[in-house]
C-alpha cells in the first residue's frame, strides 16, 4: 500500500539559507499535518491544511510557510534558517471527511540538519 | 519491526455511552506512551502520558491503561460527549527518542 512520501530523506542548509520540504500525503487523503522534532524532543505539531485551506495553526515560527496544493501534496518552506532548526520534520495525512479509512499515515520524516 | 497498531479503526457511539480503544505495540526498548486526542485538520492534543511503571492514569472522564508485560494500552472514555468525536491517536517512544505513530481510532459520537 502506498504510503506518505516525504522528500528528501535528509537535508543540509547553511544558516540563513532556506529550505522546502515535500510531503506527498495517501492517495484520496485530503489532510496533511507538519510535525518537528527537535533533537531529544517531542514531536511539535506545526501546521495541518484541509483541501487546500489552512486548518490549524501551532508551534510555526513566522520564518516559515506551507501550503497545499491542488493535488494535496504540501510544502513547507523555511527560510533564514537558524542552528535550532535542525529538527526531523514529519508530514501526515488523513482523510478529513466522508467513509473509508481515516486513519493517520505519518512519513518517515525529512532530517534537516543547519550548519 | 517495531509498530504500533490500533483498534478499532472507526468507531460509533452513543451520546452518554462509555468505550474504549486499543492500542498495541511492538516497540522496544519502551519509554512511554502517549494518547492524543486530534480533530480533523487540527492539531492534536496530549490526553495522557504513560511510562513503564504506570498501569493508569485518568484525565477527566478519560483513563487510560498500560500493561508493558503484554505491551498493550486502552483509553477508556466514560459517559462519551459529542465533543469527544475525534480521532485518538496513540503514540510510542523508544529509549532512543524516537516515535511510533499509530494510524488512530476515529471515535465518532451521536446524540
Amino acid at each position: 500500500a502506498a504510503g506518505v512520501i516525504q522528500s528528501p530523506r535528509h537535508l543540509i542548509k547553511e544558516k540563513r539559507e532556506t529550505a522546502t520540504l515535500k510531503c506527498y500525503p495517501i492517495p484520496r487523503h485530503d489532510t496533511v499535518y507538519w510535525y518537528q522534532q527537535g533533537p531529544g524532543q517531542d514531536p511539535q505539531f506545526l501546521i495541518s491544511f484541509y483541501e487546500k485551506m489552512q486548518s490549524d495553526k501551532g508551534s510555526i515560527p513566522d520564518r516559515f510557510s506551507a501550503q497545499q496544493f491542488s493535488d494535496y501534496h504540501s510544502e513547507l518552506n523555511m527560510s533564514s534558517l537558524e542552528l535550532g532548526d535542525s529538527a526531523l520534520y514529519f508530514c501526515a495525512s488523513s482523510l478529513g471527511l466522508g467513509q473509508g479509512a481515516h486513519g493517520y499515515t505519518f512519513g518517515s520524516g525529512t532530517r534537516l540538519t543547519v550548519v | 519491526k517495531n509498530q504500533v497498531e490500533q483498534s478499532p479503526q472507526s468507531l460509533i457511539i452513543l451520546e452518554g455511552k462509555n468505550c474504549t480503544l486499543q492500542c498495541n505495540y511492538t516497540v522496544s526498548p519502551f519509554s512511554n506512551l502517549r494518547w492524543y486526542k486530534q480533530d480533523t485538520g487540527r492539531g492534536p492534543v496530549s490526553l495522557t502520558i504513560m511510562t513503564f511503571s504506570e498501569n493508569t492514569k485518568s484525565n477527566g472522564r478519560y483513563t487510560a491503561t498500560l500493561d508493558a508485560d503484554t505491551k498493550q494500552s486502552s483509553l477508556h472514555i466514560t459517559a462519551s460527549q459529542l465533543s469527544d468525536s475525534a480521532s485518538y491517536i496513540c503514540v510510542v517512544r523508544d529509549n532512543f527518542n524516537k516515535f511510533y505513530f499509530g494510524s488512530g481510532t476515529k471515535l465518532n459520537v451521536k446524540p
